[in-house]
């Protein structure tokens, strides 16, 4: 069956420092991948997104490069900030479509201290 | 806008209790619904979806069940709670099957004493 496999945490950066939250998965096909983040208190916001291999999925300053031959989805920034403390999740949708719905990583807790 | 109300928040339930949990999502209309699952130390687990009202998908044996009596309502059951049950529950909704339009609720902490 499809699994995503991502570093646990918790992460613990110094402001501005570089990020990488590595993500593998286990899936046939080609299956679309996602980073979500859940900040304190609230739920699950989709940070960025890719559909096909060698896509590259950006927003507020994280990057994610989908890599079929190592099926791999890393998560990377430059420059980490304190508001970017939360947990985030690499997440799986299996090729093909359907309703069912994504195979979620257990989350990397991130701490960014100032 | 569309918006996803999920509660309670937190929640403290004794070992063979019920358990009912709400889910309504507004300013939309057939949504695929879902129930989601954090146990300690686990990932998100998905428990129940639904594409339609009355229809029902279960990804895992548990002690659990889902209804969706009404087009944006889905409800998670239990009839007697266990340990086990304890964790973190999410819903989330979307309009289409290629993943990228999840929408979370803000989820409910179940703790089984």
């Amino acid at each position: 069956g499809n699994s995503v496999t991502q570093m646990e945490g918790p992460v613990t950066l110094s402001e501005e420092a570089f990020l990488t939250i590595n993500c593998t998965y286990t899936a046939t096909g080609y299956p679309s991948l996602f980073w979500y983040v859940q900040y304190p208190g609230e739920g699950l916001q989709l940070l960025l997104k890719a559909t096909k291999a060698d896509d590259k999925g950006s927003n507020k300053g994280f990057e994610a490069t989908y890599r079929k031959e190592t099926t791999s989805f890393h998560l990377e920034k430059g420059s980490v900030q304190v508001s970017d403390s939360a947990v985030y999740f690499c997440a799986l949708k299996r090729s093909g479509g359907g309703a069912d719905g994504l195979t979620f990583g257990k989350g990397t807790h991130l701490i960014i201290q100032p | 806008s569309q918006t996803i109300h999920q509660w309670p928040a937190t929640l403290v339930q004794p070992v063979g209790s019920p358990l009912s949990l709400e889910c309504t999502v507004e300013g939309t209309s057939n949504p695929n619904l879902y129930w989601y699952r954090q146990a300690a130390g686990r990932g998100l687990q998905l428990l129940f979806y639904s594409v339609g009202i009355g229809q029902i998908s279960s990804e895992v044996p548990q002690n659990l069940s889902a209804s969706r009596p009404q087009d944006r309502q889905f409800i998670l059951s239990s009839k007697k709670l266990l340990l086990s049950d304890s964790g973190f529950y999410l819903c989330a909704w979307s309009l289409n099957s290629k993943g990228y339009g999840y929408t979370f609720g803000s989820g409910t902490r179940l703790t089984v004493v």
